[in-house]
């Protein structure tokens, strides 16, 4: 099955970028995703790249795709405190046909 | 659009009793919908996929007794979790995928409902 790894915890200063990396394991997900939590709510879908894309941005949002290295990463300019929440990487399962994730990076904005 | 509601959002049972989580897609039907479980401070796992009009695929580890899923319309799907007991205390999240929709294409959760068994 698809292993995806994150590291745990980002601290960033307000009006800086922040970069969440996100390495995988298995390279046959046609999307990998980005989801934002958070604290004590569900999920909700930031943005995906599609997996023949090396980038895509989306206003503050930017998605970098390594497939080589099997490396994902997310890069959010002008950090907002509002930006503080856990991020998780997400990839499709094609063994499970579900979406497998990433451990979370758990995303401190100090004004 | 791809709004999928969670009821309720939050639950504290007594132990033994069995606990009723929903899970709807709003505004499109969902043949597919996937349960997951949250721990504090950790990841998504995933529990199981429920097909609408047919039994559901439980992950490994997963008890499907105790885990009772239901999928009896595009729009519904229930998770039961019967005689719960503290240990199955936790944050459990839906996700829905529309009718037609491609197997990997992106999933909208619900808020989720965190159960509490005391």
């Amino acid at each position: 099955g698809e292993d995806v790894e994150q590291s745990l915890f980002l601290s960033v200063r307000e009006g800086d970028s922040s970069v969440i990396n996100c390495t995988y394991t298995d390279s046959s997900s046609t999307y990998l995703y980005w989801y934002k939590q958070e604290p004590g709510a569900g999920l909700q879908l930031l943005t995906y790249i599609f997996s023949n894309m090396d980038m895509k941005q989306d206003q503050r949002l930017t998605v970098l795709l390594n497939k080589k290295d099997k490396h994902l990463s997310l890069r959010i300019a002008d950090t907002q405190t509002g930006d503080s929440a856990i991020y998780f990487c997400a990839l499709w399962d094609t063994g499970r046909r579900a979406l497998t994730f990433g451990s979370g990076t758990r995303l401190q904005v100090q004004p | 659009g791809a709004v999928v509601s969670q009821h309720p959002s939050r639950v504290i049972c007594k132990s033994g009793t069995s606990v009723k989580i929903e899970c709807r897609s709003l505004d499109f039907q969902a043949t597919t919908m996937f349960w997951y479980r949250q721990f504090p401070k950790q990841s998504l796992m995933l529990m199981a996929t429920s097909n609408e009009g047919s039994k559901a695929t439980y992950e490994q580890g997963v008890e499907k007794d105790k885990f009772l899923i239901n999928h009896a319309s595009l729009t519904l799907s229930t998770l039961t979790v019967t005689s719960a007991h503290p240990e199955d205390s936790s944050f459990y999240i839906c996700s829905a995928r529309g009718t037609g929709a491609e197997d990997n294409s992106p999933l909208h959760f619900g808020n989720g409902t965190r159960l509490t068994v005391t």
